[in-house]
């Protein structure tokens, strides 16, 4: 089977930066992905990790280390709207199907 | 281009009943993928589709199935609804199976009584 951890909830203040981890075991890795979802709302992708390193885009970076089994999600100038649930989804070497964690409510405050 | 079009948004059922909820792909993509999201368990993952195959399946009980069509549009179906089959059914599409976004429909909310 596989386990994803990430934490339940987070609170930041406007204009901070916020960091969500995301550690994982599985077999067959290929690749992490990160989702945003406001409530109500579908999920929208935000980055894809298949290689260890950093991948930035604009105000949001992805991280990933394969042989630790850990990604983090880096949030720079927090703004109002980047209040939401942050989905961290591995996929295997097989098929299409993406495994989920438990989501990371993030809640910005003025 | 339009995205991923889940119908129905809402639906509300009884036990006992079935229910088929169809999706269509963004254009051009022809891989289709079917989740359940419900407060207590998170995303789970349902079943992928792609040239009309199910390549792989969840945990979940028999009495949920789905097709593709040559389209690439899918259907899913449940049938004997069951109180615990309240949640978001939501539907993802990709070019193609692997390491590619999956972008996902608004989802239907299924609300069963």
């Amino acid at each position: 089977g596989q386990n994803i951890d990430q934490p339940t909830e987070m609170t930041a203040t406007e204009g901070a930066i916020v960091q969500i981890n995301c550690t994982y075991q599985t077999s067959g890795f290929n690749g992490l992905f990160w989702y945003q979802q406001h409530a109500g709302e579908a999920p929208t992708f935000l980055s894809y990790n298949v290689l260890d390193g950093l991948e930035e885009k604009g105000r949001f970076s992805s991280f990933l280390s394969r042989s630790k089994g850990y990604s983090y999600l880096l949030l720079k100038e927090l703004q109002m709207k980047d209040s939401a649930s942050y989905l961290c989804a591995v996929i295997k070497a097989a098929g299409n199907k993406l495994t989920f964690g438990g989501g990371t409510r993030v809640l910005v405050k003025p | 281009k339009a995205g991923v079009t889940q119908t129905p948004r809402y639906l509300i059922k009884t036990r006992g009943q079935q229910v088929t909820l169809s999706c269509s792909p963004i254009s051009g993509h022809r891989s289709v993928s079917w989740y359940q999201q419900t407060p207590g368990q998170g995303l789970q993952f349902l079943f992928e589709y792609f040239s009309e195959t199910q390549r792989n399946k969840g945990n979940f009980p028999g009495r949920f199935s789905g097709r593709q069509f040559s389209n690439s549009r899918s259907e899913m179906n449940v049938s004997t609804l069951e109180l615990g089959d309240s949640a978001l059914y939501l539907c993802a599409s990709s070019l193609v199976p692997g390491n590619q976004p999956q972008h996902f429909g608004d989802g239907t909310r299924l609300s069963i009584l």
